[in-house]
């Protein structure tokens, strides 16, 4: 089916430990982006790309890269795990336009101890 | 900072009931989405609104973006058990969307 896809699905993490989630996307959508939710907080927005070669910053990026060297994938790398980075993690895509809403992947749920 | 701020936070109805989501914030945004999110899943888009004033209607789902594009409302008609899950705004400036704080309903058989 086509959509976004993310891996792992859980992840435990010891502090100082270095991960990268995965995203992958097969609609050809230009936008990606990388959000974090926790509880009470709603989604708050890491990172985001318009296209190959290009990102840019969202709310909350301190402690996390991503690059896009293709327009189906948009890896995020957490440098230095640290226990305030423990969250459920979400890429979504769209196009350019913005005309048809994000397409969510089903989110990654990290752990850090 | 939060831009976007929906009340209530949390809501449980019974099943017929009806009840309204609100979406407020002091910024102008160009869109507005509605997306619904079930437990372990990421959040499924319902509707986008455009225009101030706009009013859309899925079923028995109303949102209305207000005149001003600062805020909106979601509206539920007789409510039932499979509307249950967390409901989040989205606000489109610029390149970005800034989500709102989320309202958790819970419908009662």
């Amino acid at each position: 089916n086509a959509g976004v896809t993310q891996t792992p699905k859980f992840q435990v993490l010891k502090t100082g430990q270095s991960m990268t989630l995965q995203c992958a996307q097969d609609m050809n959508h230009e936008y990606m982006s990388w959000y974090r939710q926790d509880p009470g907080m709603g989604l708050r927005l890491i990172h985001y790309s318009v296209g190959a070669g290009i990102t840019d910053q969202g709310e909350v990026p301190n402690g996390y890269n991503v690059s896009r060297s293709t327009t189906e994938d948009f890896p995020l790398r957490l440098l230095s795990a640290a226990p305030s980075q423990t969250s459920v993690y979400f890429c979504a895509s769209t196009t350019l336009d913005r005309s048809v809403g994000y397409t969510f992947g089903s989110g990654t749920r990290l752990t850090v101890v | 900072t939060q831009l976007l701020e929906q009340s209530p936070q949390f809501l449980s109805i019974q099943e017929g009931e009806n009840l309204t989501v609100y979406c407020n914030s002091s910024s102008v945004f160009s869109s507005l989405q509605w997306y619904r999110q079930e437990p372990g899943e990421g959040p499924v888009l319902l509707v986008t609104v455009v225009t101030g004033g706009e009013v859309k209607k899925l079923k028995r789902l109303t949102f209305q973006f207000g005149d001003a594009r600062k805020d909106s409302s979601l509206h539920i008609t007789a409510a039932q058990p499979g509307d249950t899950g967390l409901y989040l705004c989205a606000g489109l400036r610029t390149y970005k969307y800034i989500f709102g704080t989320g309202t958790r309903l819970k419908v009662l058989a």
